[in-house]
Protein backbone atom coordinates (compact mmCIF):
# COMPACT_ATOMS: atom_id res chain seq x y z
CA UNK A 1 0.00 0.00 0.00
CA UNK A 2 1.44 3.74 -0.54
CA UNK A 3 3.65 4.66 2.56
CA UNK A 4 3.91 8.60 3.94
CA UNK A 5 4.14 11.18 1.30
CA UNK A 6 5.88 14.24 1.76
CA UNK A 7 5.79 17.67 -0.51
CA UNK A 8 7.73 19.18 -2.19
CA UNK A 9 10.57 17.02 -2.20
CA UNK A 10 12.68 19.75 -2.35
CA UNK A 11 12.65 22.97 -1.44
CA UNK A 12 14.89 26.20 -2.39
CA UNK A 13 13.66 29.70 -0.28
CA UNK A 14 15.36 33.18 -0.02
CA UNK A 15 16.06 34.18 3.53
CA UNK A 16 12.49 35.74 4.95
CA UNK A 17 10.39 33.21 2.53
CA UNK A 18 7.75 31.77 4.29
CA UNK A 19 7.60 28.07 3.22
CA UNK A 20 4.97 25.32 3.39
CA UNK A 21 6.00 21.58 3.85
CA UNK A 22 2.88 18.55 3.66
CA UNK A 23 3.33 15.53 5.04
CA UNK A 24 0.30 12.78 4.27
CA UNK A 25 0.82 9.85 6.80
CA UNK A 26 -0.66 6.47 5.70
CA UNK A 27 -4.16 6.46 5.91
CA UNK A 28 -5.56 5.32 9.28
CA UNK A 29 -2.26 6.51 10.93
CA UNK A 30 -3.36 8.26 14.15
CA UNK A 31 -0.24 9.29 15.15
CA UNK A 32 2.17 12.03 12.86
CA UNK A 33 5.70 13.20 13.99
CA UNK A 34 8.00 15.75 12.31
CA UNK A 35 11.56 15.71 12.36
CA UNK A 36 14.21 17.88 11.10
CA UNK A 37 18.08 16.40 10.02
CA UNK A 38 20.72 18.48 9.24
CA UNK A 39 23.49 17.42 7.10
CA UNK A 40 25.68 14.98 8.85
CA UNK A 41 23.08 14.30 11.77
CA UNK A 42 20.87 12.15 12.71
CA UNK A 43 17.13 12.87 12.92
CA UNK A 44 15.48 15.40 15.69
CA UNK A 45 12.40 15.63 16.70
CA UNK A 46 10.07 18.54 16.39
CA UNK A 47 6.28 18.20 17.37
CA UNK A 48 3.81 15.42 17.43
CA UNK A 49 0.28 14.65 16.89
CA UNK A 50 -2.33 12.54 17.86
CA UNK A 51 -5.33 12.60 15.55
CA UNK A 52 -5.46 16.12 15.01
CA UNK A 53 -4.48 17.12 18.49
CA UNK A 54 -0.76 18.36 18.69
CA UNK A 55 0.34 16.83 22.12
CA UNK A 56 4.44 18.03 22.04
CA UNK A 57 5.48 20.41 20.00
CA UNK A 58 9.11 20.85 22.59
CA UNK A 59 11.69 20.52 19.83
CA UNK A 60 10.23 23.17 17.37
CA UNK A 61 13.24 25.62 17.29
CA UNK A 62 11.80 28.81 17.67
CA UNK A 63 8.10 30.63 17.42
CA UNK A 64 8.68 30.51 13.33
CA UNK A 65 7.51 27.25 13.24
CA UNK A 66 4.31 26.11 13.20
CA UNK A 67 2.65 23.02 12.69
CA UNK A 68 -1.00 21.56 12.00
CA UNK A 69 -3.30 18.44 11.29
CA UNK A 70 -6.84 20.30 11.45
CA UNK A 71 -8.62 17.30 9.82
CA UNK A 72 -6.46 14.40 11.81
CA UNK A 73 -4.93 13.32 8.70
CA UNK A 74 -2.49 15.36 6.78
CA UNK A 75 -0.25 17.52 8.25
CA UNK A 76 1.54 20.83 7.37
CA UNK A 77 4.44 22.08 8.71
CA UNK A 78 5.03 26.05 7.78
CA UNK A 79 8.44 28.19 8.45
CA UNK A 80 7.91 31.59 8.92
CA UNK A 81 10.63 34.02 8.13
CA UNK A 82 13.05 31.37 6.61
CA UNK A 83 16.79 31.47 8.08
CA UNK A 84 19.93 29.75 6.52
CA UNK A 85 19.72 27.94 9.56
CA UNK A 86 16.88 26.13 8.88
CA UNK A 87 18.08 24.26 5.94
CA UNK A 88 17.82 20.80 6.39
CA UNK A 89 15.88 17.36 5.72
CA UNK A 90 12.54 17.49 7.48
CA UNK A 91 10.96 13.98 8.09
CA UNK A 92 7.64 12.95 8.55
CA UNK A 93 6.42 9.64 10.57
CA UNK A 94 3.02 8.39 11.51
CA UNK A 95 2.00 4.88 13.02
CA UNK A 96 -1.05 3.34 13.25
CA UNK A 97 -1.82 3.86 17.25
CA UNK A 98 -1.04 6.13 19.77
CA UNK A 99 1.73 3.92 20.46
CA UNK A 100 4.84 4.82 18.38
CA UNK A 101 8.32 3.26 18.88
CA UNK A 102 9.75 2.32 15.47
CA UNK A 103 9.37 2.38 12.13
CA UNK A 104 9.28 0.27 8.71
CA UNK A 105 10.29 -3.31 9.82
CA UNK A 106 11.77 -4.39 6.21
CA UNK A 107 13.71 -7.17 8.47
CA UNK A 108 10.87 -7.65 10.48
CA UNK A 109 12.44 -7.22 14.14
CA UNK A 110 9.65 -6.12 16.28
CA UNK A 111 7.61 -4.31 14.20
CA UNK A 112 4.19 -3.77 15.52
CA UNK A 113 0.94 -1.05 15.27
CA UNK A 114 3.44 1.23 17.43
CA UNK A 115 5.70 1.09 14.23
CA UNK A 116 6.54 5.07 13.05
CA UNK A 117 6.86 4.53 9.06
CA UNK A 118 8.84 7.90 7.76
CA UNK A 119 7.96 9.75 4.35
CA UNK A 120 10.85 10.61 2.18
CA UNK A 121 11.33 14.00 3.83
CA UNK A 122 11.70 17.19 2.05
CA UNK A 123 14.94 18.77 2.18
CA UNK A 124 14.93 23.08 2.34
CA UNK A 125 17.57 24.65 1.15
CA UNK A 126 17.24 29.00 2.57
CA UNK A 127 20.17 30.86 0.74
CA UNK B 1 20.30 17.21 22.00
CA UNK B 2 20.88 13.39 20.68
CA UNK B 3 20.55 10.86 23.05
CA UNK B 4 22.55 8.31 21.37
CA UNK B 5 26.33 8.41 19.93
CA UNK B 6 27.43 5.70 17.07
CA UNK B 7 30.59 4.59 16.93
CA UNK B 8 32.38 4.48 14.80
CA UNK B 9 31.72 7.66 12.83
CA UNK B 10 32.86 5.85 9.23
CA UNK B 11 33.39 2.57 8.36
CA UNK B 12 34.63 1.30 5.24
CA UNK B 13 34.66 -2.87 4.66
CA UNK B 14 35.33 -5.12 2.23
CA UNK B 15 32.30 -7.14 0.80
CA UNK B 16 31.55 -9.90 2.66
CA UNK B 17 33.18 -9.04 5.86
CA UNK B 18 31.30 -8.05 8.70
CA UNK B 19 30.41 -4.75 10.12
CA UNK B 20 30.37 -4.18 13.43
CA UNK B 21 29.12 -0.70 14.44
CA UNK B 22 28.04 0.36 18.32
CA UNK B 23 25.37 2.97 19.89
CA UNK B 24 25.35 4.61 23.66
CA UNK B 25 23.49 6.16 25.04
CA UNK B 26 22.49 8.28 28.04
CA UNK B 27 18.92 7.41 30.30
CA UNK B 28 16.69 4.46 30.40
CA UNK B 29 15.35 3.30 27.42
CA UNK B 30 11.93 1.63 26.54
CA UNK B 31 13.06 0.29 23.02
CA UNK B 32 16.39 0.96 20.98
CA UNK B 33 15.62 0.52 17.21
CA UNK B 34 18.28 0.68 14.66
CA UNK B 35 17.35 2.44 11.37
CA UNK B 36 19.35 2.61 7.71
CA UNK B 37 18.88 5.68 5.59
CA UNK B 38 20.57 5.99 1.78
CA UNK B 39 21.62 8.69 0.56
CA UNK B 40 18.89 11.24 -0.55
CA UNK B 41 16.03 8.68 1.22
CA UNK B 42 14.06 8.29 3.87
CA UNK B 43 14.58 6.01 7.38
CA UNK B 44 14.44 2.37 6.73
CA UNK B 45 13.52 0.55 10.25
CA UNK B 46 16.15 -2.32 10.42
CA UNK B 47 15.11 -4.00 13.72
CA UNK B 48 13.76 -3.23 17.43
CA UNK B 49 15.30 -4.47 20.37
CA UNK B 50 13.33 -4.18 23.96
CA UNK B 51 15.10 -3.22 27.32
CA UNK B 52 14.17 -6.11 28.74
CA UNK B 53 15.96 -7.99 25.61
CA UNK B 54 20.00 -9.40 25.16
CA UNK B 55 19.88 -9.96 21.76
CA UNK B 56 17.87 -10.41 18.51
CA UNK B 57 18.54 -11.71 15.07
CA UNK B 58 17.07 -10.68 11.63
CA UNK B 59 18.37 -12.11 8.21
CA UNK B 60 22.01 -10.80 8.29
CA UNK B 61 22.16 -8.98 11.59
CA UNK B 62 22.30 -9.04 14.91
CA UNK B 63 21.65 -7.03 17.35
CA UNK B 64 22.71 -6.70 21.07
CA UNK B 65 21.73 -4.42 24.10
CA UNK B 66 23.68 -4.05 27.24
CA UNK B 67 21.48 -2.00 29.66
CA UNK B 68 23.85 -1.95 32.44
CA UNK B 69 26.38 -0.13 29.80
CA UNK B 70 24.05 1.67 27.93
CA UNK B 71 24.88 0.48 24.82
CA UNK B 72 24.15 -1.32 21.82
CA UNK B 73 25.73 -3.03 19.01
CA UNK B 74 25.06 -3.96 15.50
CA UNK B 75 26.18 -6.55 13.23
CA UNK B 76 25.74 -6.87 9.96
CA UNK B 77 27.45 -10.09 8.56
CA UNK B 78 28.61 -10.88 4.50
CA UNK B 79 28.12 -7.49 3.49
CA UNK B 80 27.01 -6.56 0.13
CA UNK B 81 27.64 -3.60 -1.52
CA UNK B 82 23.99 -2.41 -1.13
CA UNK B 83 24.30 -2.24 2.41
CA UNK B 84 26.20 0.81 2.18
CA UNK B 85 24.23 3.64 3.98
CA UNK B 86 24.03 5.34 7.07
CA UNK B 87 23.34 3.68 10.36
CA UNK B 88 21.58 5.40 13.08
CA UNK B 89 19.93 3.86 16.83
CA UNK B 90 17.42 5.71 18.15
CA UNK B 91 15.87 5.17 21.72
CA UNK B 92 12.30 5.85 23.16
CA UNK B 93 11.89 6.38 26.91
CA UNK B 94 8.43 5.46 28.15
CA UNK B 95 5.68 2.98 26.77
CA UNK B 96 3.16 4.01 24.23
CA UNK B 97 3.84 6.86 21.75
CA UNK B 98 6.88 8.81 22.68
CA UNK B 99 9.24 10.61 20.08
CA UNK B 100 12.86 8.82 18.97
CA UNK B 101 15.67 9.91 19.66
CA UNK B 102 18.28 9.46 17.20
CA UNK B 103 22.17 9.25 17.33
CA UNK B 104 23.97 10.88 14.94
CA UNK B 105 24.74 7.62 13.19
CA UNK B 106 27.81 5.45 10.97
CA UNK B 107 28.72 6.05 7.61
CA UNK B 108 29.00 2.26 6.64
CA UNK B 109 30.79 2.04 3.00
CA UNK B 110 31.13 -1.70 1.78
CA UNK B 111 33.08 -1.87 -1.63
CA UNK B 112 32.72 -4.33 -3.74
Amino acid sequence: GAGVSQSPRYKVAKRGQDVALRCDPISGHVSLFWYQQALGQGPEFLTYFQNEAQLDKSGLPSDRFFAERPEGSVSTLKIQRTQQEDSAVYLCASSLSPGGTGAGGLAGGGSNTDTQYFGPGTRLTVL
Amino acid sequence: SQQGEEDPQALSIQEGENATMNCSYKTSINNLQWYRQNSGRGLVHLILIRSNEREKHSGRLRVTLDTSKKSSSLLITASRAADTASYFCATDFTSGNTPLVFGKGTRLSVIA
